[in-house]
């Protein structure tokens, strides 16, 4: 069963300081991933995608890794910032019939001043 | 800019009445998702769409319908509303065109609470 789990369910960070936020995926076969951002009462915006090929990108403060081997990817927070906090969403595409999407949980960030 | 919209942000009901929620999408896209959105869960799937007049189950469309008449809008009907639809709903939409590249565009949610 393809699954998504990230971790951690919740974090609390000082404003400025850096995180990490943790994504493991069991789908295949695995066509891309991506990190969603969602304000409270907000759907998800996508911040970043990448393919098997990929292993590092970056959008301004945020920069994601992938191992496709190990089927991890993490998104780094830097210089975080009270606009940071969110819920944090991994979503694993298969390469498959329709493409379909595996959501994980969310990690919810809070960034305190 | 790809906009989503969704026909209420918040939804009060009784059990037992019947709830539509509205998405509409202005980008042209094929496909449109509604999921549903609780607290440990994450988002769910509920039905999905490749088409006008087309629809196709998710993981958890009981209790649930949809209706595609034009391509720019996809609609989700709560035939009789349960307490354990109280959710929040996101409606999104992606273009067809592309196999790998599928981001789906989300709308802001509708909060429905079912009394």
């Amino acid at each position: 069963k393809n699954q998504v789990e990230q971790s951690p369910q919740s974090l609390i960070i000082l404003e400025g300081k850096n995180c990490t936020l943790q994504c493991n995926y069991t789908v295949s076969p695995f066509s891309n991933l991506r990190w969603y951002k969602q304000d409270t009462g907000r759907g998800p915006v996508s911040l970043t995608i990448m393919t098997f090929s990929e292993n590092t990108k970056s959008n301004g403060r945020y920069t994601a890794t992938l191992d496709a081997d190990t089927k991890q990817s993490s998104l780094h927070i830097t210089a975080s910032q009270l606009s940071d906090s969110a819920s944090y969403i991994c979503v694993v595409s298969g390469n498959n019939a329709g493409n379909m999407l595996t959501f994980g949980g969310g990690t919810r960030l809070m960034v305190k001043p | 800019d790809v906009k989503v919209t969704q026909s209420s942000r918040y939804l009060v009901k009784r059990t037992g009445e019947k709830v539509f929620l509205e998405c509409v999408q202005d980008m042209d896209h094929e496909n449109m998702f509604w999921y549903r959105q609780d607290p440990g869960l994450g988002l769910r799937l509920i039905y999905f769409s490749y088409d006008v007049k087309m629809k196709e189950k998710g993981d958890i469309p009981e209790g649930y319908s949809v209706s595609r008449e034009k391509k720019e809008r996809f609609s989700l009907i709560l035939e009789s509303a349960s307490t354990n639809q109280t959710s929040m709903y996101l409606c999104a939409s992606s273009t067809g065109s592309s196999e790998h590249y599928n981001e789906q565009f989300f709308g802001p949610g509708t909060r429905l609470t079912v009394l």
